[in-house]
């Protein structure tokens, strides 16, 4: 069951917060974030295992929150460099793979 | 430590021909998937392999088959190529299962 990435798309100006939403109709087992920029392939920012925690890489950070089967994304004072489509990729147990959502095109201006 | 590879990186096919790609996994990696990437569809798995057994398959025709190899680099066939297969197919591995997926750059199949 592919999960439901929310925005799809979003425009930022520099310094600007931003939330990425990821949602599953299944219960979660684990939650990947990655980013793609144009041309290139996923770069892996982080992994989420159930039990609610929230991690942190620089200025990018998520959570994950078991009950409502989502995870959020946050990037705060946002850089040029953060430009990229995002994806959110589930697992539903430990024996399922890793379903990706359709993605999030962020675009940081200056 | 080298990446994830993949051969060719580009591939321009005509419709009813067959195809194979190849990925080639960091050292040590012993699990291999694969999916295919479309504008608007994101990254739709197709298989995943650990120590040459297929774990998973994807919701796609039989017409797109794998395998993995004993020094875990690993192939993916498609027969009798149609123009929606025209895609980016992504190869990624990992450590083991479970684990973070590290991706190739991709190879661009063109079918005409």
């Amino acid at each position: 069951q592919q999960p439901v990435q929310s925005p799809q798309a979003v425009i930022l100006r520099e310094g600007e917060d931003a939330v990425i939403n990821c949602s599953s109709s299944k219960a979660l087992y684990s939650v990947h974030w990655y980013r793609q920029k144009h041309g290139e392939a996923p770069v892996f920012l982080m992994i989420l295992l159930k039990g609610g925690e929230q991690k942190g890489h620089e200025k990018i950070s998520a959570s994950f929150n078991e009950k409502k089967q989502q995870s959020s994304l946050y990037l705060t004072a946002s850089q040029l460099s953060y430009s990229g489509t995002y994806f959110c990729g589930t697992e539903t147990s430990g024996n399922t793979p890793l379903v990706f959502g359709k993605g999030t095109r962020l675009s940081v201006i200056a | 430590k080298a990446g994830v590879t993949q051969t060719p990186r580009y591939l321009i096919k005509t419709r009813g021909q067959q195809v194979t790609l190849s990925c080639s996994p960091i050292s040590g990696h012993r699990s291999v998937s694969w999916y295919q990437q479309t504008p608007g569809q994101g990254l739709q798995f197709l298989f995943e392999y650990f120590s040459e057994t297929q774990r998973n398959k994807g919701n796609f025709p039989g017409r797109f088959s794998g395998r993995q190899f004993s020094n875990s680099r690993s192939e993916m066939n498609v027969s009798t190529l149609e123009l929606g297969d025209s895609a980016l197919y992504l190869c990624a591995s990992s450590f083991g299962l479970k684990e973070t997926q590290y991706f190739g750059p991709g190879t661009r199949l063109l079918v005409l």
